[in-house]
Formats: C-alpha cells, sequence, structure tokens
C-alpha cells in the first residue's frame, strides 16, 4: 500500500460511454499526477496538477478532462474514447515543492474500450 | 529529444548478482529515479540518485554518471520476489516532470 487508491481497478467502455477514474491519496501530498501505461511503452505523462492548479498538460487529446478539487483527489474524465485508449491508468502524488521530488503510485485503472 | 533506453528482458539465477542499465538523453536534467513493477500493481520507488555516484541500499545500489548519461541498478543475492519490471525515469525540467524508459524485465529462476 503506497497511500495513493484508484477507482475502479477495471473498467470496460464503449466508445460513446461516458466514465470517469478516482484517485484519493492519504499522504498530505499537494502534487497529483496522471500516467498512461500502454503494452510494452515507457508510462507516458498526461497531466499534473499542484495544489488543485494544472500546471502541465503532455499535448492530451480533448477526450480525457482531469478534475481536481482538492489536493487529496483527482479525476479523469473520459468520453468517446478510441480503441487505442485502451491502457493501464496510473495515479501519482508527490510533495509538491516542484523540486525533485518522488513519485507515490496508485495501483493504477486497467481500461478496456470496446 | 527525450530518450531513455533500458534493455527489454533480463534473467537471472537466485542468489545471483544482476545490473540493469539505463542510458538517458533528456533536457534539463535534475536526477534519476529507478523503479520496481510487479505485473499488475503499482510502480514503487527503489532509489534516486542526483549526484555522481552509487548508492546502497540493502541488496539494491544505484549508480550515476550525470557526464555519460548513464545509470544501472544493482540487485544483489536475488530472490524469486525479485520478478518484476524495473523501471528508469529521468527528472527532466518542467515541474518534477518524469521521462520514462519501457522497463526491464527480470525473470529470477531457481
Amino acid at each position: 500500500e503506497t497511500g495513493v487508491t484508484q477507482t475502479p481497478r477495471h473498467l470496460v467502455m464503449g466508445m460513446t460511454n461516458k466514465k470517469s477514474l478516482k484517485c484519493e491519496q492519504h499522504l498530505g501530498h499537494n502534487a497529483m499526477y496522471w500516467y498512461k501505461q500502454s503494452a510494452k511503452k515507457p508510462l507516458e505523462l498526461m497531466f499534473v496538477y499542484s495544489l488543485e492548479e494544472r500546471v502541465e498538460n503532455n499535448s492530451v487529446p480533448s477526450r480525457f478532462s482531469p478534475e481536481c478539487p482538492n489536493s487529496s483527489h483527482l479525476f479523469l474524465h473520459l468520453h468517446t474514447l478510441q480503441p487505442e485508449d485502451s491502457a493501464l491508468y496510473l495515479c501519482a502524488s508527490s510533495q509538491g515543492n516542484g523540486v525533485q521530488e518522488t513519485q507515490y503510485f496508485g495501483p493504477g485503472t486497467r481500461l478496456l474500450v470496446l | 529529444g527525450q530518450n531513455i533506453d533500458q534493455p527489454t528482458e533480463m534473467t537471472a539465477t537466485e542468489g545471483a548478482i544482476v545490473q540493469i542499465n539505463c542510458t538517458y538523453q533528456t533536457s534539463g536534467f535534475n536526477g534519476l529515479f529507478w523503479y520496481q513493477q510487479h505485473a499488475g500493481e503499482a510502480p514503487t520507488f527503489l532509489s534516486y540518485n542526483v549526484l555522481d555516484g552509487l548508492e546502497e541500499k540493502g541488496r539494491f545500489s544505484s549508480f550515476l554518471s550525470r557526464s555519460k548519461g548513464y545509470s544501472y541498478l544493482l540487485l544483489k543475492e536475488l530472490q524469486m520476489k525479485d520478478s518484476a519490471s524495473y523501471l528508469c525515469a529521468a527528472l527532466s525540467g518542467g515541474y518534477n516532470k518524469l521521462i520514462f524508459g519501457a522497463g526491464t524485465r527480470l525473470a529470477v529462476h531457481p
């Protein structure tokens, strides 16, 4: 247990569905991240939030929409996804001072888009 | 561009020593992380190097040479539970931005 939880752990959705992924951290951190991990590819950073403000948006398609209502919670809203969006979506958090911080990961949500 | 290279797969014998290499080319380099990831689980932090040299932590050690853009993770007294993927990640400018390699899948055999 790293102190970062994600729900759901598995999700199957059609291309016309709308769903949301949830991440919660119990570490008192101020920064949260979304990553995508596809088979045999490196983890790709999607979004970074610091003190509930988005500080990094790594050229992610608009069908992925993040939301950070407070420093403990992070959501990823999904709509009209494509089959190639099927992947493991990982959330992470760090202290939030912006310098050389260790990121702690949640277990991920395995997403399948049909 | 930004690039992290590490071998795709390695095998080793229980009780042995294995070294996993990582080379990187990134802008604004600010340190090198190693994570361990068991299948279906979250990556877990192993080590962080920002200065040149060797950092030892129990059975695991990590080395960094900034001038060569090179790091390695050394695992001693291998155990079956060490079978996992090992991810090399460079901290590169931006806001605590990690650039990951594709991971090295290590299989430890009896």
